[in-house]
């Protein structure tokens, strides 16, 4: 079964450590998402990467940074993290070439930053 | 990218057919309309597109009007493990650097 994988459930974080997400997928996929969600505000993209050491901004961008350097990760890294990032954080996968059909998506990681 | 309407929350019987309907008056010659849903606690999962054309899957129906401004996502014989958030999202076919963004979607109880 194709997966994307997300290395934590759940996270508590310190305000201003720093903090990594990792995600990995076992599709081949070149494009790869990171999204957080939170009540009344939906799903929000932060950042992605359409290949290799490529990124592009999302939506929210701010306090937040992204590394791609292979295929299968994408990490998404919070320089000093802070309450208000406090979130459920997706990433998501998909091939080249193919619209918006077949995202896969990780089952989530939900971050505390006390 | 095509701006969505979409209503905030819908109730279905269980067995009975859901309809979801979305607007997108502004969508482009070259955009699909996807759906996804999200169940409580997981990611979205993708449920079916469309250009123009009606399309049926082993999940769901959808019905895409003629000027192409509405659809109609139609689950035929909704269960309680239907239940969810529904998104409608427009987005250029066959892109390679295509990105999913997600509007507030309709929420969906099927209830017993």
């Amino acid at each position: 079964d194709v997966k994307v994988t997300q290395s934590s459930r759940y996270l508590v974080k310190r305000t201003g450590e720093k903090v990594f997400l990792e995600c990995v997928q076992d599709m081949d996929h070149e494009n790869m998402f990171w999204y957080r969600q939170d009540p009344g505000l939906g799903l929000r993209l932060i950042y992605f990467s359409y290949d290799v050491k490529m990124k592009e901004k999302g939506d929210i961008p701010e306090g937040y940074s992204v590394s791609r350097e292979k295929k299968e990760r994408f990490s998404l890294i919070l320089e000093s993290a802070s309450t208000n990032q406090t979130s459920m954080y997706l990433c998501a996968s998909s091939l080249a070439g193919t619209g918006g059909y077949g995202y896969t998506f990780g089952s989530g990681t939900r971050l505390t930053v006390v | 990218d095509a701006k969505t309407t979409q209503p905030t929350s819908m109730d279905c019987a269980e067995g009975r057919a859901a309809n979801l309907p979305c607007n997108h008056s502004t969508i482009s010659g070259n955009e699909y309309v996807y759906w996804y849903r999200q169940i409580h606690s997981q990611g979205p999962q993708y449920i079916i597109h469309g250009l123009k054309n009606n399309e049926t899957n082993e999940m769901a129906s959808l019905i895409i009007t003629e000027d192409r401004k509405s659809s109609t996502l139609i689950l035929p014989h909704a269960t309680l493990r239907d239940t969810a958030v529904y998104y409608c999202i427009p987005i250029i076919g066959f892109s390679n650097t295509g990105k999913l963004i997600f509007g507030q979607g309709t929420t969906l109880q099927v209830k017993p």
